[in-house]
């Protein structure tokens, strides 16, 4: 059964601190897409990645870095120096190639910013 | 280029009714989602619907049906309300079918069922 797990449902960190949001998911499909999305207090969510489940090379954004490791099957999200305005709910998901479109998410994880 | 809209954003409502919510995608999208997120129960998958037809249904009892129009926007209803719909119902749009198009999400409407 595909699955998500954010085991970290709310994280608390100082300005310019790094911080990383841990994302563990489960599938049976060989080929399957990780999201990354951001949902601030006005409640939309805000698209921040897709990775390819062929894909695993890391990428970087500028503060912004995701690892991707099918060994363990993690999709976790690095923010380098956060800062106030990161703060917000961010969201891991996941799409399966035989699912049209249905995005299963994670719980989320609840980042508070302090200045 | 606008966003995915939503219609109304606050929408109040007593067990029994029914409520319709509304979408429009962004231009160029052919693909609507919906989801629910309630307190407490996270983001749930609800309906899938392109070119018209509805492509994939969550695990919802069938008072919870929608459509979509030729311009592609989208309505959702929920009939017979109960206070357990309370929730954030958030729409999404992506350009074609495939998997892995990224899901661009309107505001949301807020249902309070009272």
């Amino acid at each position: 059964a595909q699955k998500v797990t954010q085991a970290q449902t709310e994280i608390s960190v100082v300005e310019k601190e790094d911080v990383t949001l841990d994302c563990v998911y489960e599938t049976r499909d060989t080929t399957y897409y990780l999201f990354w999305y951001k949902q601030p207090p006005s409640g939309e969510l805000v698209f921040l990645i897709r990775r390819n489940s062929f894909d695993e090379q890391n990428e970087i954004s500028g503060r912004y870095s995701w690892n991707f490791q099918k060994s363990t099957s993690s999709f976790n999200f690095t923010i380098t120096a956060s800062q106030v305005v990161d703060s917000a709910v961010y969201f891991c998901a996941l799409s399966e190639d035989n699912q049209g479109g249905k995005l299963i998410f994670g719980q989320g994880t609840e980042l508070s910013v302090k200045p | 280029e606008a966003g995915v809209t939503q219609s109304p954003t606050h929408l109040i409502k007593t067990r029994g009714q029914q409520a319709t919510l509304r979408c429009s995608p962004i231009s160029g999208h052919t693909s609507v989602y919906w989801y629910q997120q309630a307190l407490g129960l996270g983001l749930q998958f609800l309906l899938w619907y392109d070119e018209g037809e509805e492509r994939n249904r969550g695990n919802f009892p069938p008072r919870f049906s929608g459509r979509q129009f030729p311009n592609y926007s989208s309505e959702l209803n929920v009939n017979a309300l109960e206070l357990e719909d309370s929730a954030l119902y958030l729409c999404a749009s992506s350009y074609g079918t495939l998997s892995n198009q990224p899901q661009h999400f309107g505001d949301g409407t807020r249902l309070s069922i009272l």
